[in-house]
């Protein structure tokens, strides 16, 4: 599986726009782009996934780069109840294993009031 | 509303005494898996059921089991749990398998204390 590269920590204030990173420069044509968080003390929740174009829905946006090595989790405003663990995960479209989700180490998104 | 629900949330066993943690969903998903996540650590696969063929993860310890004898219930069984096994379970269920767009509905998941 093509591994993702994500910043340990971030911090962001009350209503700001947050840009989370992620790395994947293995990244092969066939791989999904799949963001997902995990709130304290919950199981991880679905954001968004992409494959070239950007991407929005009501939760953020995803930004993929022209040479998909990298991509940006846009969440347009922050809120304290965004506080977060991110995951971006690579999914083979037409691989053997894209049943699972292999999370990397994420990165924790710390939101001041 | 449609979920995935783990009972109990909390679970304490001793060390070595079989314990058994349960999902059930409600979104009427082929695929239910369940991963484990210690502490300070991402979630990892141990294995799944699309409908009710079983796939079990080639490192997944045997030491851990697991049943599914509907479509709306999966059961997790460690016979022997051990120190190391303490950990967050998490269960998941997705509509289809291997769909590279398919979203995983996680549970709230059990955290596992071995005494």
């Amino acid at each position: 599986d093509a591994k993702t590269t994500q910043p340990n920590s971030m911090e962001s204030n009350e209503e700001e726009p947050v840009h989370l990173p992620c790395n994947h420069s293995t990244i092969s044509g066939t791989d999904y782009i799949h963001w997902y968080r995990q709130l304290p003390s919950q199981g991880p929740e679905y954001v968004i996934h992409g494959l070239t174009s950007n991407v929005n829905n009501r939760m953020a946006s995803l930004a993929i780069a022209e040479d998909r090595k990298s991509s940006t989790l846009i969440l347009h405003r922050a809120t304290l109840r965004d506080a977060a663990v991110y995951y971006c995960i690579l999914r083979d479209r037409g691989g053997g294993s894209n049943y699972k989700l292999t999370f990397g180490k994420g990165t924790l998104l710390t939101v001041n009031p | 509303d449609a979920m995935v629900i783990q009972n109990p949330r909390y679970q304490v066993t001793q060390f070595g005494k079989p314990v058994t943690l349960s999902c059930s969903q409600t979104l009427n998903h082929n695929v239910m898996y369940w991963y484990q996540q210690k502490s300070s650590q991402a979630p990892k696969l141990l294995f799944h059921y699309y409908d009710k063929d079983f796939n079990n993860e080639a490192d997944t310890p045997d030491n851990f089991q697991s049943r599914r004898p509907n479509t709306s219930f999966c059961f997790l069984d460690i016979r022997s749990p051990g120190l190391g096994d303490a950990a967050m379970y998490l269960c998941a269920t997705s509509k289809e398998q291997g769909a590279h767009a398919d979203t995983q509905y996680f549970g709230p998941g059990t955290r596992l204390t071995v005494l």
